[in-house]
């Protein structure tokens, strides 16, 4: 399976900022996903990140408040503006595209928002 | 999309006893994924099983998938206390995006 970084790993942000958060893959994928789990809950899809295109935002999540960016196959980037405290969160990415189906996870980025 | 549900939402067992994690979901499906998360960290793949299989394993691990019921089993046999985690079942409904769970919180005792 691909190797998935995300920096920073976490962050404590004050109200008002805004943080972009990186994912770096080892290998050139078709797919790449931007995922959220709030404290105690499950994953919910932010977006799904294009190459080369804008990203594909799921209902709830809109592009100015998550821009995302996908240059190459191999990197994206999940900016938080505007943060306030709801937006204290695990924020992932993952890969899929895969020839199995699987798709696969990088470690996760805790935000909290002060 | 809809979020799943899972079964039980924790369970508590002793080292070498089986645990058994439940998962429904509300749509057709192109395969169903379990992940294990430690402490809130990233996800680990655990398998995955297409909407045309009936049971798969993998170590320690059997999973069956019922798609009349629309519902999957997770079992992990002999488990051990690193085996302590939150388990989640995804769903690919499409186009490889994953609709989770609400997962599973597993604590083995030594």
């Amino acid at each position: 399976s691909a190797v998935i970084s995300q920096k920073p790993s976490r962050d404590i942000c004050q109200r008002g900022t805004s943080l972009t958060i990186q994912c770096q893959v080892d290998s050139q994928v078709t797919m790449m996903f931007w995922y959220r789990q709030q404290p105690g809950q499950s994953l919910t899809l932010i977006a799904t990140a294009n190459q080369g295109s804008e990203a594909t935002y799921e209902s709830g999540f809109v592009i100015d408040k998550f821009p995302i960016s996908r240059p190459n196959l191999t990197f994206s980037t999940l900016t938080v503006s505007n943060m306030s405290p709801e937006d204290s969160s695990i924020y992932l990415c993952s890969v899929g595209g895969t020839p199995t189906g699987e798709q696969f996870f990088g470690p996760g980025t805790r935000l909290t928002v002060l | 999309s809809q979020q799943g549900e899972e079964d039980p939402q924790a369970l508590s067992i002793q080292e070498g006893e089986n645990a058994t994690m439940n998962c429904s979901y509300k749509t057709s499906i192109n395969n169903l994924q379990w992940y294990r998360q430690n402490s809130g960290r990233g996800l680990v793949h655990l398998i995955l099983i297409r909407s045309n299989e009936r049971e798969k394993h993998s170590g320690r691990l059997r999973v069956t998938l019922d798609t009349s019921k629309k519902s999957s089993s997770l079992l992990i046999t002999a488990s051990r206390a690193a085996d302590t985690a939150s388990y989640f079942c995804a769903t690919d409904e499409g186009f490889q995006k994953l609709v989770f769970g609400t997962g599973t919180r597993l604590l083995v005792s030594p």
